[in-house]
């Protein structure tokens, strides 16, 4: 079934270091690949996403670029800042119009 | 544009006892769903509504857990009795169309909930 592998957290990087989350996923098709942001006692938003192979989605200077060869949707930024601190979760759709998410990964940045 | 909205922000009830979650979707979104999230975890889907019609409630423990989403649009989620293992946050969300055709969902802030 579809499903997403995030890299096992906490990422801890000191401030403007620059940062990569992996995400792989198995899915049907090529469906749309998303990354989602928890800041600390809040819901989720969406951070970005990409909806078709080889698109890159952007967002607050994050980016994340769609690889269909090799199954992947890693998230970037080149400079992190204390306030990017929070839990990322990579997700793709399954079964009917829901998303399937990864576990999360959690980022703390420190000045 | 308004989001999604939920109530209560924050429950804290003993075991066997009985809890309800409110939603509002963001107006005009047919999709509903409910994600509860454990502590550590990404969300899992308990329950997604096409107007006020069930979808998918195959990860619903219904034996406790009910759902309702009366004239399609606010929805409310039940826990009766809850368990320890209920404490969690309850993330509604919602999506105006088809994810396979751009569309996004959109997530309240949560409602946390604490089970003693």
């Amino acid at each position: 079934g579809d499903s997403v592998t995030q890299m096992e957290g906490p990422v801890t990087l000191s401030e403007e270091a620059f940062l990569t989350i992996n995400c792989t996923y198995t899915a049907t098709g090529y469906p749309s690949l998303f990354w989602y942001v928890q800041y600390p006692g809040e819901g989720l938003q969406l951070l970005l996403k990409a909806t078709k192979a080889d698109d890159k989605g952007s967002n607050k200077g994050f980016e994340a670029t769609y690889r269909k060869e090799t199954t992947s949707f890693h998230l970037e930024k080149g400079s992190v800042q204390v306030s990017d601190s929070a839990v990322y979760f990579c997700a793709v759709p399954g079964g009917y119009n829901k998303l399937i998410f990864g576990a999360g990964t959690r980022l703390a940045v420190h000045p | 544009e308004a989001g999604v909205a939920q109530s209560p922000r924050y429950k804290i009830i003993e075991k066997r006892q009985s809890v309800a979650f409110w939603c509002n979707p963001i107006s005009g979104h047919a999709t509903l769903y409910w994600y509860q999230q454990i502590l550590g975890q990404g969300p899992k889907l308990l329950i997604q509504f096409q107007n006020n019609g069930v979808v998918d409630d195959s990860q619903l423990p219904k034996d406790r857990f009910s759902a309702e989403r009366l004239k399609g649009v606010d929805s409310t989620l039940k826990i009766q009795p809850a368990k320890l293992e209920d404490s969690a946050v309850y993330l509604c969300a919602s999506s105006l169309g088809l994810l396979s055709s751009g569309n996004t969902i959109y997530f309240g802030e949560g409602s946390w909930l604490t089970v003693v």
